[in-house]
């Protein structure tokens, strides 16, 4: 059974840097779909990013990228020049493209210093 | 469009009791899913469907029933709900396998059931 690890409960940085949010998963599949989601105090989730497990190039969007290492299994997140309004839970996960199964890693929550 | 509807939003149980959580989406998805999230553990998969007619176990089934009789509607049932059970539940829908898998998760609003 593939499993989302996420071994940051919480992670703290100033406003305007950068950090790096960390997300590893285990599959033996060689086809799947990753994301990362945000869920702010309002409890809605909002995708962030996602990833196809066949592309090479990392994804970005905006402020946000990803750093995608296939064979390490892992899935980071890099969030530059941080906003107040990036304050939130943030959830990684994994879609199978086998079952199509979307599994969730336990989150980080992200606290952003003014 | 509505996108997902999810009700109630928020339930108070006794030991015991069973109820039902609907779930409705105007999407067209293929895919639905219910996840229950509780502090410290993340969203953990309690049970999807990849169409209607076909459903499957995620990571913690136990205790809750699904059924999919059509694409919009795919409801969580608690036949006796037990304290453990308190948790704020969501379910979420998107595009299935014939479609772009990298379609992300459209959310409903979420429930907060207490079993007391």
């Amino acid at each position: 059974a593939q499993t989302v690890t996420q071994s940051q409960p919480e992670m703290s940085v100033q406003e305007a840097e950068t950090v790096t949010l960390s997300c590893t998963y285990d599959t033996s599949e060689s086809d799947y779909y990753l994301f990362w989601y945000k869920q702010p105090p309002s409890r809605q989730m909002i995708l962030v990013i996602r990833q196809e497990a066949y592309k090479q190039q990392n994804a970005t969007e905006n402020r946000f990228s990803v750093n995608f290492q296939k064979a390490a299994k892992s899935f980071s997140l890099k969030i530059s020049d941080s906003q107040l309004g990036d304050a939130a839970m943030y959830f990684c996960a994994y879609r199978s493209a086998r079952d199509d199964k979307i599994i969730f890693g336990k989150g980080t929550r992200l606290h952003i210093l003014p | 469009n509505a996108g997902v509807t999810q009700t109630p939003k928020f339930q108070v149980l006794k030991t015991g009791q069973s109820m039902t959580l609907q779930c409705a989406q105007d999407m067209n998805h293929e895919y639905m899913s219910w996840y229950r999230q509780d502090p410290g553990m993340g969203l953990r998969l309690i049970h999807y469907s990849v169409g209607a007619g076909i459903t499957d176990q995620g990571e913690v089934p136990n205790g809750y029933n699904v059924s999919r009789s059509t694409t919009e509607d795919f409801p969580l049932r608690l036949l006796s709900a037990a304290p453990s059970q308190t948790s704020v539940y969501f379910c979420a829908s998107t595009r299935g396998r014939s479609k772009k898998n990298n379609s992300p998760l459209h959310f409903g609003n979420g429930t907060r059931l207490t079993v007391t």
